[in-house]
Parts: C-alpha cells; sequence; structure tokens
C-alpha cells in the first residue's frame, strides 16, 4: 500500500513570505496529523484532523498558521506570513480509527526561513 | 498530561556491542508506548509499539523494548548493533488524542 505522500520535500523562504505544504495520508486513513520538528527536537503537533474536522488544534499558532482537510482526504498546511523560528521539517501523519494508534508517517517537508 | 522523557542525547556504541536506549514516561492513564526511528532526511518509522499487552515487546531489525509500569520506563535494546542502526530514535506516549515525543537519541555505530 502506498505510504503517506508529502510535497514538497524543501521549501526555502524569505521572513514574511507565505508557504503552503501538501499531504496525502494512506488511502482509508480517517484522522490526519501535522507535526512540526525543530532541529534537535522531537515532533510536536500542530493540528489534528478526524475526517474534515479538526479535532486538536490547540497548538497551532492561529494568527500565522492555517489548515485544511477539504473531502476528508488531502491537507494543506499554510504559514503566511513565516517566521524565522518557524524553520523546521513539517511532518503529516495519518492513522486509522480501528487499530492501535499507531501512526504513519510521511517524509516531511524540511523548510528553510531566511 | 502525558510526557516522554529519554536520557542521553546522544549514545555510541561499538558494532556488535549491546543498544540500550532510556524512556521514561508519565502518563494518567495507561499508556500506549511507541518507539519510532528517523534516518536522515526521512519520516518516522514504527519500530514497536506497547499496547498493553505482553511487556516484553518485540519490533523489527532486531529491536525490542520492555514495559516496566514500577519504574515508568520503556527502554529500547537491541543484543549486536549493526552499522545499519544509526538513526535518530524516538520514544512516544499516546495521550487524550495524538502523540506526545520525547527529544529523541541520536545513536551513533562506531565500526
Amino acid at each position: 500500500e502506498a505510504g503517506v505522500a508529502q510535497s514538497p520535500r524543501y521549501k526555502i523562504i524569505e521572513k514574511r513570505q507565505s508557504v503552503a505544504f501538501w499531504c496525502n495520508p494512506i488511502s482509508g486513513h480517517a484522522t490526519l496529523y501535522w507535526y512540526q520538528q525543530i532541529l534537535g527536537q522531537g515532533p510536536k503537533l500542530l493540528i489534528q484532523f478526524q475526517n474534515n474536522g479538526v479535532v486538536d488544534d490547540s497548538q497551532l499558532p492561529k494568527d500565522r498558521f492555517s489548515a485544511e482537510r477539504l473531502k476528508g482526504v488531502d491537507s494543506t498546511l499554510k504559514i503566511q506570513p513565516a517566521k524565522l523560528e518557524d524553520s523546521a521539517v513539517y511532518l503529516c501523519a495519518s492513522s486509522s480509527l480501528a487499530g492501535t494508534y499507531e501512526q504513519y508517517f510521511g517524509p516531511g517537508t524540511r523548510l528553510t526561513v531566511t | 498530561a502525558q510526557s516522554v522523557t529519554q536520557l542521553g542525547s546522544h549514545v555510541s556504541v561499538s558494532e556488535g556491542a549491546l543498544v540500550l536506549l532510556r524512556c521514561n514516561y508519565s502518563s494518567s492513564v495507561p499508556p500506549y508506548l511507541f518507539w519510532y526511528v528517523q534516518y536522515p532526511n526521512q519520516g518516522l518509522q514504527l519500530l514497536l509499539k506497547y499496547t498493553s499487552a505482553a511487556t516484553l515487546v518485540k519490533g523489527i531489525n532486531g529491536f525490542e523494548a520492555e514495559f516496566k509500569k514500577s519504574e515508568t520506563s520503556f527502554h529500547l535494546t537491541k543484543p549486536s548493533a549493526h552499522m545499519s542502526d544509526a538513526a535518530e530514535y524516538f520514544c512516544a506516549v499516546k495521550g487524550r488524542r495524538a502523540l506526545t515525543f520525547g527529544s529523541g537519541t541520536r545513536l551513533q555505530v562506531q565500526p
């Protein structure tokens, strides 16, 4: 089965610019997560969707970050405007409603803000 | 709230030596615990998981972990390190919804 797909893999932007990341989860997985992984740290949850509804966005900086999951499949994470501290790897993961909560991760998008 | 502490941000072992990566957790409910591995420029791959069945959990690539409730630990071990095991390892605990990750341990394997 195909894994979680993400694009682009790398992105370099200047501060105050905007950027968007795309994620396609494993087919049939109802739950989708976006994590931010700053260099030297573990991933931190930004937002969790179940189907096309938001379950948890308590750690999403809503003044600059937004995310959507149209039709309960693909998802887009946007940053506008970007700050230097947003430089990180953005990981998308998905999981099924059944089973034991294991999440499957995509390769990530490495964002550098200059 | 759940939390994870990984002791040692860097661990170096010789090829063929025992690998021991430490993880302690805090959870207000019976935990589900996970170990993930991350190779350079890749996403996280699940090594193994504890879901309240057997306390000794076997995973992929010869890794295993033992859940010890009395010590709130879930240490990862492998009897004999290979060069290909060099990577970053993350312990995680499932919270009410998503996973909470530790800060990671970078494993170096010396020839």
